[in-house]
């Protein structure tokens, strides 16, 4: 995901909070998403921001946009063992195409 | 609720041969994506449909070519398998009339090329 680039490594204490943060390239992208992907299985669409809006928040998920800086961040609350997995962000193009940041890692120790 | 459904879950070949991998939207979902996984990459999109027509084409080989449905499933055809195509293969499904602002994803298909 040469366009959208995120750190790849984040490890994080169970009840802590978790901040994932990524960087797009293209202004004209009108959603931004983040997705969890567990080892060996498919993506899950975790929650996703219209580019107008500046925050989204849905249970322990908050989402934060700077659309001037084209900075996209991820923050889960009272991360759990479960909440380790790689998250990826991604932007949307006009035709729905989705591009791929390569992923952080996330990994919840007790 | 209904997710999006991939057959095979796990298909192997050997170099040069043929493989066909179906998706089946969600119902109610009219477009379909295809995205390639390879090993500890992230997907990288392949090509997508929208009410039975191409929507939008991105890095997907010559070898490789899909089509949906009028049910709007979707099939990706593959031939002359080579090792590099080994990866997951996911396909992605959006509600109508939302023009892909959602995107549900399925478990995807492994591929291995040996």
């Amino acid at each position: 995901g040469e366009d959208v680039e995120q750190s790849l490594f984040l490890s994080v204490r169970e009840g802590d909070s978790s901040v994932i943060n990524c960087t797009y390239t293209d202004s004209s992208s009108t959603y931004l998403y983040w997705y969890k992907q567990e080892p060996g299985a498919g993506l899950q669409l975790l929650t996703y921001i219209f580019s107008n809006m500046d925050m989204k928040q849905d249970q322990r998920l908050t989402v934060l946009l700077n659309k001037k800086d084209k900075h996209l961040s991820l923050r889960i609350a009272d991360t759990q063992t479960g909440d380790s997995a790689i998250y990826f962000c991604a932007e949307r193009n006009s035709w729905g195409k989705l591009q791929f940041g390569a992923g952080t890692q996330v990994v919840v120790t007790p | 609720a209904a997710g999006v459904i991939q057959s095979p879950r796990h298909l192997i070949k050997e170099k040069r041969e043929t493989a066909t991998l179906k998706c089946y939207p969600i119902p109610r979902h009219d477009t379909v994506y295809w995205y390639q996984q390879g090993p500890g990459q992230d997907p990288q999109f392949l090509i997508s449909f929208y009410e039975k027509m191409q929507s939008d084409k991105g890095s997907i080989p010559d070898r490789f070519s899909a089509q949906q449905f009028s049910d709007y499933h979707s099939e990706l055809n593959m031939s002359s398998l080579e090792l590099g195509d080994s990866a997951l293969y996911f396909c992605a499904s959006s509600p109508l009339g939302t023009g892909g602002n959602e995107q549900y994803f399925g478990p995807g298909t492994r591929l291995t090329v040996t």
